[in-house]
């Protein structure tokens, strides 16, 4: 199957920092890919639809200046988080659109992160 | 707005047994219909899929039932394993949406052994 790669896995960060997650798509191309943002024990909440080479696309009440987006290739998409807060403390997944065009989605293994 | 409910939250099987979580949507366009698995820090995994012209779909130990009339579908995993142990969501997308799901809110399956 298709294999969606995340990096850092966990990362700790002091308040006031900035954190870049990549998402990467390892065996196949990713025009659309998805980024989600988990709190424990809850379902995944969907925060952005990142496409290559265009703006992402924001949920409602997610800020887009806080969670910048980029999508620059078919196999890369990036999220930082800026000027990172305790509460912005989570568990933000990738997800990206298969190559077989069937809708199913290939997650990356999540990117733990925590802001002292 | 909560577009798909899953049930039960929680639920605790004994080595062997059934395990049914069920879940229900409102919007008639979806037409996918994933279940994922998930690990404790772990991305979700795709367990198994379904579309509206089916209304059953097996692999394995794991079985969709799909009922398009009252919007409902679940996951039936028989003899049930410890290894088994996890959250599992459902989920929907429709056509439109370029696959973008709607997760139901999880549910985190214990297996006895």
């Amino acid at each position: 199957g298709a294999v969606v790669s995340q990096h850092p896995s966990w990362v700790i960060c002091k308040s006031g920092t900035s954190v870049k997650i990549e998402c990467r798509s390892l065996d196949f191309q990713a025009t659309t890919m998805f980024w989600y943002r988990q709190f424990p024990k809850q379902s995944l909440m969907l925060m952005a639809t990142s496409n290559e080479g265009s703006k992402a696309t924001y949920e409602q009440g997610v800020e887009k200046d806080k969670f910048l987006i980029n999508h620059a290739s078919l196999t890369l998409s990036t999220l930082t988080v800026t000027s990172a807060h305790p509460e912005d403390s989570s568990f933000y997944i990738c997800s990206a659109v298969g190559p077989l065009n069937t809708g199913e989605l290939f997650f990356g293994e999540g990117s733990r992160l925590t802001v002292l | 707005q909560q577009q798909v409910k899953q049930s039960p939250q929680s639920l605790i099987v004994q080595k062997g047994g059934i395990s049914i979580i069920n879940c229900a949507y409102e919007n008639t366009a979806f037409d996918y219909f994933p279940w994922y698995q998930q690990f404790p820090g772990k991305g979700p995994a795709l367990l198994i899929a379904i579309r509206p012209d089916v209304s059953e779909k097996k692999e394995g130990r794991f079985t969709i039932s799909f009922n398009k009339s009252a919007k409902q579908f679940s996951l039936h995993i028989m003899d049930s394993q410890p290894g088994d142990s996890a959250t599992y969501f459902c989920a929907a997308s429709d056509a439109t949406s370029g696959s973008r799901l709607t997760f139901g809110e999880g549910t985190q399956l214990t297996v006895n052994p």
